[in-house]
C-alpha cells in the first residue's frame, strides 16, 4: 500500500533551536519528494522538490534529505524562528500521472519565545 | 497576479443543501486539483482535470461533481451535503512542462472551511 508516514506528530521547540522532522514513505514506483508548509488557515507551500538522484536540497534555512534506498527523508530546520511554526507536509509523487501524489498528515511544529 | 483563489472561504451548510465551490488560477496552469484535509489525515485527491473541458475521478470522488469549463476556473459542486463532507477543501493547480507534469510545484489556494450540520 503507498503510505508516508510522518513523525513526530508534533513538536514543541524553543526560538533559535534547530529541529529534524522525518518521513518515512512505500510509494512505488517512486517519482519525487516534497515537502510542504502549511500555516494555520493557509493552503500548504511548497519549500523543497527532491528528485531519486537528489539526496540533499537546501531552501534558506531549510533542508531537506533524501534516502531513496531506506525510503526516507528529513527536513532540518535552522535557527528556528516563531515563524516557522506551521505544519510541514511531506508528499511522496508516484511515476505514472499527475494524480498520484501521496500526502502524509504532516508534523505540527510550535516555536516559542 | 493573485495565484489560486478559492470562494468562498466559510460556508455552514444542512445537510441535503448544495453548494458550488469555485477556484480560480491566474497562472495559466493547465493541472487542476480539488483535495480535502481532515484532522490527522494527509490531503486526498478528490477530482482533477488535465485541461479545459476535461475531468478525473480522484481517490474520494463520491458525492462531489466537478467542471472545467474554462482553463482557468474549476468547480466542486456538493449535490447533497453530509455530514461527512465537513472538511477543509483546497483547490491546487499545476502547470505542464517538456519534462512532463511530476517534477512541477504545485499552487495551493487558502482553502474552504465547509461543516455539514
Amino acid at each position: 500500500k503507498n503510505q508516508v508516514e510522518q513523525s513526530p506528530q508534533s513538536l514543541i521547540i524553543l526560538e533559535g533551536k534547530n529541529c529534524t522532522l522525518q518521513c518515512n514513505y512505500t510509494v512505488s514506483p517512486f517519482s519525487n519528494l516534497r515537502w510542504y508548509k502549511q500555516d494555520t488557515g493557509r493552503g500548504p507551500v511548497s519549500l523543497t522538490i527532491m528528485t531519486f538522484s537528489e539526496n540533499t536540497k537546501s531552501n534558506g534555512r531549510y533542508t531537506a534529505t533524501l534516502d531513496a534506498d531506506t525510503k526516507q527523508s528529513s527536513l532540518h530546520i535552522t535557527a528556528s524562528q516563531l515563524s516557522d511554526s506551521a505544519s510541514y507536509i511531506c508528499v511522496v509523487s508516484r511515476s505514472g500521472g499527475y494524480n498520484k501524489l501521496i500526502f502524509g498528515a504532516g508534523t505540527r511544529l510550535a516555536v516559542h519565545p | 497576479n493573485a495565484g489560486v483563489t478559492q470562494t468562498p472561504k466559510f460556508r455552514v451548510l444542512k445537510t441535503g443543501q448544495s453548494m458550488t465551490l469555485l477556484c480560480a488560477q491566474d497562472m495559466n496552469h493547465e493541472y487542476m486539483y480539488w483535495y480535502r484535509q481532515d484532522p490527522g489525515m494527509g490531503l486526498r485527491l478528490i477530482h482533477y482535470s488535465v485541461g479545459e473541458g476535461t475531468t478525473a475521478k480522484g481517490e474520494v470522488p463520491d458525492g462531489y461533481n466537478v467542471s472545467r469549463l474554462k482553463k482557468q476556473n474549476f468547480l466542486l459542486g456538493l449535490e447533497s451535503a453530509a455530514p461527512s463532507q465537513t472538511s477543509v477543501y483546497f483547490c491546487a493547480s499545476s502547470r505542464w512542462t517538456g519534462n512532463g507534469f511530476m517534477n512541477t510545484e504545485a499552487f495551493f489556494g487558502q482553502g474552504t472551511r465547509l461543516t455539514v450540520v
